[in-house]
């Protein structure tokens, strides 16, 4: 069964840093095109980060670019959000989330359980 | 930037009944990127319907999926109470980010 399981998430002071971590298993992650997507508390789902495979394309939503840094290690079928210069704003429930790159689906079909971030002095 | 927006709100059901939930697009878009999700309260995103119309594995055919150009319709017939949540509707880019749809809340009665 595909699975990602998530990790890393924590309480962190404004200004602090979190690296979260994405664990996949039952599927073959090399092949996989991954995202970060966060919620904040009572809102709604938004996309923070892709990274191709290998780690060529990159790309992130505006709000975190230049503290945010996705990475990958295909070696540890493992996916990983470092989170720099945090604030109240990155508060949320992150989610790991994939897809084949070769699928017909452009929708994301395995997702992570989620890891909540709280910024917060 | 392309701004996906979802109608209505919320939409409170009674179980059997039809739900009818609406995506539009800021401008046209290749159907074959638009996805929709859906979202139980304290779980992640699950995939529903991919390139608009085509169902993920396991998602019953009472669950259905139209639209191009800049409007999409996710259909639900026969609500059951497992289909209570907030539906997204999203569009995959393969130049950078998108953002979702502001979701529809179903709840059933």
């Amino acid at each position: 069964e595909a699975q990602l399981v998530q990790s890393g998430g924590a309480l962190a002071q404004p200004g602090g840093s979190l690296r979260l971590s994405c664990a996949a298993s039952g599927f073959t992650f090399r092949n996989y095109e991954m995202i970060w997507v966060r919620q904040a508390p009572g809102k709604g789902l938004e996309w923070v980060s892709y990274i191709s495979s290998p780690s060529t394309v990159i790309y992130y939503v505006d709000s975190v670019k230049g503290r945010f840094t996705v990475s990958r290690d295909n070696a540890k079928n493992s996916l990983y959000l470092q989170m720099d210069s945090l604030s109240a704003d990155d508060t949320g429930v992150y989610y790991c989330a994939g897809r084949k790159f070769w699928s017909e689906s452009f929708g994301m079909d395995v997702w992570g359980q989620g890891t909540t971030v709280t910024v917060a002095s | 930037e392309i701004v996906l927006t979802q109608s209505p709100g919320t939409l409170s059901l009674s179980p059997g009944e039809r739900a009818t939930l609406s995506c539009g697009a800021s401008q046209s878009v290749n159907s074959n990127y638009l996805i929709w999700y859906h979202q139980r309260p304290g779980q992640a995103p699950r995939l529903l319907i991919y390139g608009a119309s085509n169902r993920a594995p396991g998602i019953p055919d009472r669950i259905s999926g139209v639209g191009s150009g800049t409007d999409f319709t996710l259909t639900i017939s026969r609500l059951e109470p497992e289909d209570a949540g907030v539906y997204y509707c999203h569009l995959y880019a393969d130049s950078g980010p998108l953002p979702f749809g502001g979701g529809t809340r179903v709840e059933i009665k």
